[in-house]
């Protein structure tokens, strides 16, 4: 298995843009996770999935975040407008729904600068 | 909520010493606890975890953690630290069934060669 896909490995953008992330959970994982990782806040549940069903969204900083799971292989966190706030390390995990003894598998993240 | 405290935000060792990382947790029922490293410019990866059974758990590269349930404590340690070791630490916890989560703020861990 290859992992947890995130994409893209860095992005660079302007103040005001669209962001889209993209995350590809591991196979037969039907839980999905979406951290952000700052130096200030360290690491932060934004929100996540079971069964392709948001469950937990309360760490969502603002109307400005919005995150879809439209299958069991494919989510993806979007910010519109960014800010320069928003710089950091956005993380996505997996986990089997029930299996909290089995920890998350962690992507690589997505490290996001916001200019 | 469950949430997790870990005490020292920065350690410095040299080569071979031994580690002690502490974390506690808030917790009021049974609990999953985790340790996971993140290398350098790399993502978090799992080094331990505890559900139930012998509370001192063994994990990858020597790395060990005891559960002390009266102290809800889950402390990370290794006999003689490397350095290749230097990375950061990130004590976690979930409650019983549930899924999500919680990390605690992660301790930098600096070995020096």
């Amino acid at each position: 298995d290859a992992g947890v896909i995130q994409s893209p490995r860095h992005e660079v953008t302007e103040m005001g843009q669209e962001v889209t992330l993209r995350c590809k959970p591991i196979s037969g994982h039907n839980s999905l996770f979406w951290y952000r990782q700052t130096m200030m806040r360290g690491l932060e549940l934004l929100i996540y999935f079971n069964n392709n069903v948001p469950i937990d969204d309360s760490g969502m900083p603002e109307d400005r975040f919005s995150a879809k799971m439209p299958n069991a292989s494919f989510s993806t966190l979007k910010i519109q407008p960014s800010e320069p706030r928003d710089s950091a390390v956005y993380f996505c995990a997996s986990s089997l729904k029930g299996g909290g003894t089995g920890g998350y598998t962690f992507g690589s993240g997505t490290r996001l600068t916001v200019v | 909520a469950q949430s997790v405290s870990q005490h020292n935000h920065h350690v410095i060792l040299s080569e071979a010493a031994s580690l002690e990382l502490g974390c506690n947790y808030s917790y009021g029922g049974t609990v999953n606890l985790f340790w996971y490293v993140q290398y350098p410019g790399q993502h978090l990866q799992l080094l331990l975890k505890y559900f139930s059974g012998d509370p001192l758990v063994k994990g990858i590269k020597g790395f060990e953690a005891e559960f002390i349930k009266s102290k809800f404590s889950f402390n990370l340690r290794k006999p003689s630290v490397q350095w290749s070791d230097t990375a950061e630490y990130f004590c976690a916890v979930n409650g019983g069934n549930n899924n999500d989560m919680r990390f605690g703020a992660g301790t930098r861990l600096t070995v020096k060669p």
